[in-house]
């Protein structure tokens, strides 16, 4: 899984509770990702990050915020979670232009 | 891992025929074009990539084309096998947009033996 792991695997939350989902990298690369997956819309970028405290946002960023205190760490923060983000979270890591590593996934349900 | 139970179009081939795969992208200005698999319960995985300024790249078994003038992009899988069961998605990218991965909608490819 070139070194990205993603915690927790599987969550379940209540409408309007904050969650916080983490990836962890080993490979020391600049670039990191958070992508949701939903039946339909394929893969659609949240928030990514281009180095330590440096991010931005991605298309359906709305309700979701990220940090990256540290290269090997990005986290993505449910402020008040709601039934839309129920969803299978990836998390990325790029090396060079094109190549992308993902993580297994996060399926976070709201309840 | 994880799955999602995608709607997607569906490519039904045969074991051991070639499998051509289309994408429609948007972004005339992207750099680079790329295809990903995703296998059931997993992230998705680099295949293959081209750059804007070419019109054809080859990799082992695969083949990626690009027309420009239409948008459109397409990979082509030779001799397909059960393990190229999967979904594929194409993505670009573009380095005026902080080198960005945006992905397209995908096509789910079932190989019958």
């Amino acid at each position: 899984d070139a070194g990205i792991t993603q915690s927790p695997r599987h969550k379940v939350t209540e409408t309007g509770t904050p969650v916080t989902l983490r990836c962890h990298q080993t490979e020391n690369h600049r670039y990191m990702y958070w992508y949701r997956q939903d039946p339909g819309h394929g893969l659609r970028l949240i928030h990514y990050s281009y180095g330590v405290k440096d991010t931005d946002k991605g298309e359906v960023s709305d309700g979701y915020s990220v940090s990256r205190s540290k290269t090997e760490d990005f986290l993505l923060t449910l402020e008040s979670a709601t039934s839309s983000q129920t969803s299978v979270y990836f998390c990325a890591i790029k090396q060079g232009r094109t190549e992308a590593f993902f993580g297994q996934g996060t399926r976070l349900t709201v309840v | 891992g994880e799955s999602v139970g995608l709607h997607l179009p569906t490519l039904s081939v045969q074991e051991g025929d070639n499998s051509i795969i289309n994408c429609a992208y948007s972004n005339s200005a992207s750099d680079y074009f790329i295809w990903y698999k995703q296998e059931s319960g997993k992230g998705p995985q680099f295949i293959i990539d081209i750059r804007s300024n070419m019109d054809k790249r080859q990799g082992q078994r695969v083949t990626v084309l690009l027309n420009k003038t239409v948008k459109h992009l397409s990979l082509q899988i030779a001799a397909t096998q059960p393990g190229d069961s999967a979904v594929y998605f194409c993505a670009e990218t573009l380095k005026a947009a902080g080198n960005k991965l945006t992905f397209g909608g995908g096509t789910r490819v079932l190989v019958k033996p």
